[in-house]
């Protein structure tokens, strides 16, 4: 398997233009989470889908962010308007269902590199 | 929610040296605590994990040991070599029936040759 695949790697934008990252998750995998580093916070939860629902999106900024999962094997983050405060690496990955009720492995992607001018 | 604290936020050790990184977790209901490994431009990925009902796990030259009474975990490394210089993080889940981790603020571990 190729992994959790994200794009782009790097996107440099201007303040105010919208921004779109792109995960595909693992073959059988049924959960995927959105996650956003800075040196400052750390890694931080955004948000994260069960079977293509999303359970938990607490962690989402505000509402220039907004995440969808149209299907098992592709979910979006879209930043609209973005901001310099949204700089950072965000991470997508994807785990299968363990037994009972301990998490499984996160397996992540090499994130994407977003730069707000 | 589940607050993890990572101590220390570097370390720097002689190639052949230990190192111990340590967490304290707040959520009593957190059940499993994985360390992840995070070298320069990649993502996070696991390298140990230990589930409550254990004190210790070892998988060669790194180790986890886990107090559920005092609410701590560590990893601990022996016979340090230079490609294990990288961030790790740890991670506690929090309540059970939440799937998603909350991690530490990570340590960059420096590993001198």
């Amino acid at each position: 398997d190729a992994g959790v695949i994200q794009s782009p790697r790097h996107e440099v934008t201007e303040m105010g233009q919208e921004v779109t990252l792109r995960c595909k998750p693992i073959s059988g995998h049924d959960y995927l989470f959105w996650y956003r580093q800075t040196m400052m916070r750390g890694l931080e939860l955004l948000i994260y889908f069960n079977n293509n629902v999303p359970i938990d999106d607490s962690g989402m900024p505000e509402d220039r962010f907004s995440a969808k999962m149209p299907n098992a094997s592709f979910s979006t983050l879209k930043i609209q308007p973005s901001e310099p405060r949204d700089s950072a690496v965000y991470f997508c990955a994807s785990s299968f269902r363990s037994s009972g009720r301990v998490t499984g492995e996160l397996f992540f992607g090499e994130g994407s590199r977003l730069t707000v001018l | 929610g589940e607050n993890v604290e990572q101590h220390p936020s570097t370390l720097s050790v002689q190639e052949g040296d230990s190192a111990v990184i340590k967490c304290t977790y707040s959520d009593s209901a957190s059940n499993y605590f994985p360390w992840y490994k995070q070298e320069l431009g990649k993502g996070p990925q696991l390298i140990i994990d230990i589930r409550s009902n254990v004190g210790e796990k070892k998988d060669q030259r790194i180790a986890v040991t886990l107090n559920k009474t005092a609410k701590h975990f560590s990893l601990h490394i022996t016979e340090t070599q230079p490609e294990d210089s990288a961030v790790y993080f740890c991670a506690a889940p929090g309540d059970t029936g939440r799937r998603a981790l909350t991690f530490g603020s990570g340590t960059r571990l420096q590993v001198q040759p």
